[in-house]
């Protein structure tokens, strides 16, 4: 298996709603990261797990809160999103060394409406 | 500032077309990869170059890594319409862990 599935592949959500966005990876990759994309912008990083502990965090807003329940899963919870967090979430994990490349999942496109 | 500055932008041409974009950085890198996205999709690794002045070849795209390892080309011949997407660079940078990081992209068009 050389994917990275992530689900739901579409989502809308009230400000007021809590919801989770799901990656799977069967790699026995180490490493797992959640990225946003705006509409004509490159992926920008957000969370980065390593050995399922959170590792960097980029400022990102406390409305998203990342979990890693173990090596091969990583979920992105959100609460009290605004509409500017409307954008791509795409998910990925790679071996962990610098010359590696990263797989992708194919998103998750959230409207916050 | 942007670390890894892309060019062009945009770039439209016809079926059949060569073409290069470019990835330029004042900062030197261990290594650089090029991937390609489709609309809705996530981005596909192409190729990683670690070694200055490197050529790798994926059937009618080049890679090229600069002597110095701070710039990167990629040079499609006979554009297909296929080809279309956009094209980012990206490099890795160690802050506590390691983390890639992306150019702006190439938002590449061929049309038929």
């Amino acid at each position: 298996d050389t994917e990275v599935t992530q689900t739901p592949k579409h989502l809308v959500m009230g400000m007021t709603n809590k919801k989770s966005l799901k990656c799977e990876q069967h790699m026995g990759h180490r490493a797992m990261y959640w990225y946003k994309q705006k509409a004509k912008k490159p992926p920008e990083l957000m969370f980065v797990y390593s050995y399922e502990k959170l590792s960097i965090n980029e400022s990102v807003p406390s409305r998203f809160s990342p979990e890693c329940p173990n090596s091969s899963l990583l979920n992105l919870h959100l609460h009290a999103l605004q509409p500017e967090d409307s954008a791509l979430y795409l998910c990925a994990s790679s071996q962990g060394s610098l010359n590696y490349g990263y797989t992708f999942g194919s998103g998750t496109r959230l409207t916050v409406v | 500032t942007q670390l890894l500055e892309q060019s062009p932008q945009f770039l439209s041409i016809q079926e059949g077309e060569n073409l290069t974009v470019y990835c330029n950085s004042s900062s030197v890198f261990s290594s650089l990869q090029w991937y390609r996205q489709e609309p809705g999709e996530g981005p596909v690794l192409l190729v990683t170059v670690v070694t200055g002045g490197e050529v790798k070849k994926l059937k009618r795209l080049t890679f090229q890594f600069g002597d110095a390892r701070k710039d990167s080309s990629l040079h499609i011949t006979a554009a297909q319409t296929g080809d279309t997407g956009l094209y980012l660079c990206a490099t890795h940078l160690i802050q506590g862990a390691q983390k890639l990081v992306f150019g702006q992209g190439t938002r590449l068009t061929i049309n038929p």
